[in-house]
């Protein structure tokens, strides 16, 4: 069966410190991957997502990059956090010719 | 383009009454509809989803939908609500002409149970 991990599950980072959180799928080849970010109190904002290995589309402008250097991993940066950065980071798949995207379980990121 | 509106940001129920959460969409072409649950500090749970099948969509946990084309409308029903049911509830859009079959969300429906 298909499952979808990401870790860390929690982290508090300094401001200006760099970021790696990571997401790998298991039990599928070749999904689409997506990173979301969940500010306190607002919804899920798409920041990247990739329909295959090293293709990376970005969303929206913001000091965070997304890489996939493997098929079923998808890995979130920074160089430098800032306080803007703090929120919960979800990774999601879709299977190959699918629609329906399946969650990870979140990071809880605290740029302090 | 398009997008999606959750009328109601929270709603309050009391347990073993019924649930509606409402939902209205705007989309270019027939869309792909979905309805998302999200416990705290949780991932996000599919409920329910459309595909231009049968326009009641039954889901987990006694939820269902009714998609109306008409009023571009697809809200969410239980007939009883459970304790376990306080979430936060996600109404998503899915535009499958678009690259990578991205989303669109809804701004979210708090769920209140009161016992």
């Amino acid at each position: 069966s298909q499952t979808i991990h990401q870790w860390p599950a929690t982290l508090v980072q300094p401001v200006g410190s760099p970021l790696s959180l990571e997401c790998t799928v298991e039990g599928t080849s070749n999904p689409n991957l997506y990173w979301y970010r969940q500010a306190a109190g607002r919804g899920l904002q798409l920041l990247f997502y990739s329909v295959g290995i090293g293709q990376i589309s970005s969303e929206v402008p913001q000091n965070l990059s997304a890489s996939r250097p493997q098929d079923r991993q998808f890995i979130l940066s920074s160089k430098k956090l800032l306080l803007s950065d703090s929120g919960f980071y979800l990774c999601a798949w879709v299977p190959t010719y699918q629609e329906t995207q399946y969650f990870g379980p979140g990071t809880r990121l605290l740029v302090l | 383009a398009q997008s999606v509106t959750q009328l109601d940001s929270h709603v309050s129920v009391s347990e073993g009454t019924p649930v509606l959460l409402r939902c209205n969409y705007s989309s270019s072409y027939s869309p792909s509809l979905f309805w998302y649950v999200q416990h705290p500090n949780k991932g996000l749970q599919l409920l329910l989803k459309y595909t231009s099948a049968a326009t009641l969509v039954k889901g987990i946990n006694g939820f269902e939908a009714e998609f109306k084309k008409s009023e571009t409308s697809f809200h969410l029903t239980k007939p009883s609500a459970h304790m376990s049911d306080a979430a936060e509830y996600f109404c998503v859009v899915s535009d499958d002409r678009a690259a990578g079959n991205k989303l669109t969300f809804g701004g979210g429906t708090r769920v209140l149970v009161k016992p």
